[in-house]
């Protein structure tokens, strides 16, 4: 069975402070996505990024990085240089399936507080 | 246009009551999903549509109905619901390129 887990319920950092949001998977599967979404206030589930299982490249998009390591089945997310608009909840999100009848599969969400 | 609409943003309804929460997105994508999140819970999917058939149900109660009318709209008929139905009820879609799901923006329900 599938899990993800994100141990930090909640984060609370200073402006500029960099901050890593971690998560950890279970999966039985070789090949498998990995993504992580950002839910602001608003509700809307925002796409950051997917890795499929084959890909252990770490990734960098303006202040934000990954780190994909599959021997500790981790894909952490570090926020550079934090902002206040980064305030919001991230769920890191699993799917073993990519085709009709893919299922992504949530973690429990990381609640960050970036303070002014 | 890159975006999954979803109507009506708030709804309130009684216990006895019958409404329907709908989504759209005009992507050409080929399944459309429901989610479910509890607040400070991460969404727990529903249903999945794929090429307009049911394809995914999570074991959801009858008092959910979805519909698939055609490729861009998907719908969530509810009748009977609870109080501890109340939600945001989140629709999603995914292309062919399969990189992502959109999300809409969703629907707080709230059953009194």
């Amino acid at each position: 069975a599938q899990k993800v887990t994100q141990a930090q319920t909640e984060i609370s950092v200073v402006e500029k402070e960099d901050v890593t949001l971690d998560c950890v998977y279970e999966t039985r599967d070789t090949t498998y996505y990995l993504f992580w979404y950002k839910q602001p206030p608003s509700g809307e589930l925002v796409f950051l990024i997917r890795r499929n299982s084959f890909d252990e490249q770490n990734e960098i998009s303006g202040r934000y990085s990954w780190n994909f390591q599959k021997s500790t089945s981790s894909f952490n997310f570090t926020i550079t240089a934090s902002q206040v608009v980064d305030s919001a909840v991230y769920f890191c999100a699993l799917s073993e399936a990519w085709d009709s009848s893919y299922k992504l599969i949530f973690g429990s969400g990381t609640r960050l507080l970036v303070r002014p | 246009d890159t975006e999954v609409t979803q109507t009506p943003k708030h709804l309130v309804m009684g216990m006895t009551n019958k409404k329907s929460l709908k989504c759209e997105q005009h992507m050409g994508h080929r399944a459309m999903y429901w989610y479910k999140q509890k607040a400070k819970k991460p969404p727990e999917l529903m249903f999945v549509y794929s090429y307009e058939k049911l394809s995914i149900n999570e074991s959801v109660p009858s008092r959910f109905s979805p519909e698939c009318p055609n490729s861009s709209l998907l719908n969530l008929h509810l009748h009977a619901l609870q109080p501890e139905d109340s939600a945001l009820y989140l629709c999603a879609s995914i292309g062919a390129s399969n990189e992502k799901l959109f999300f809409g923006s969703g629907t707080q329900l709230s059953v009194l």
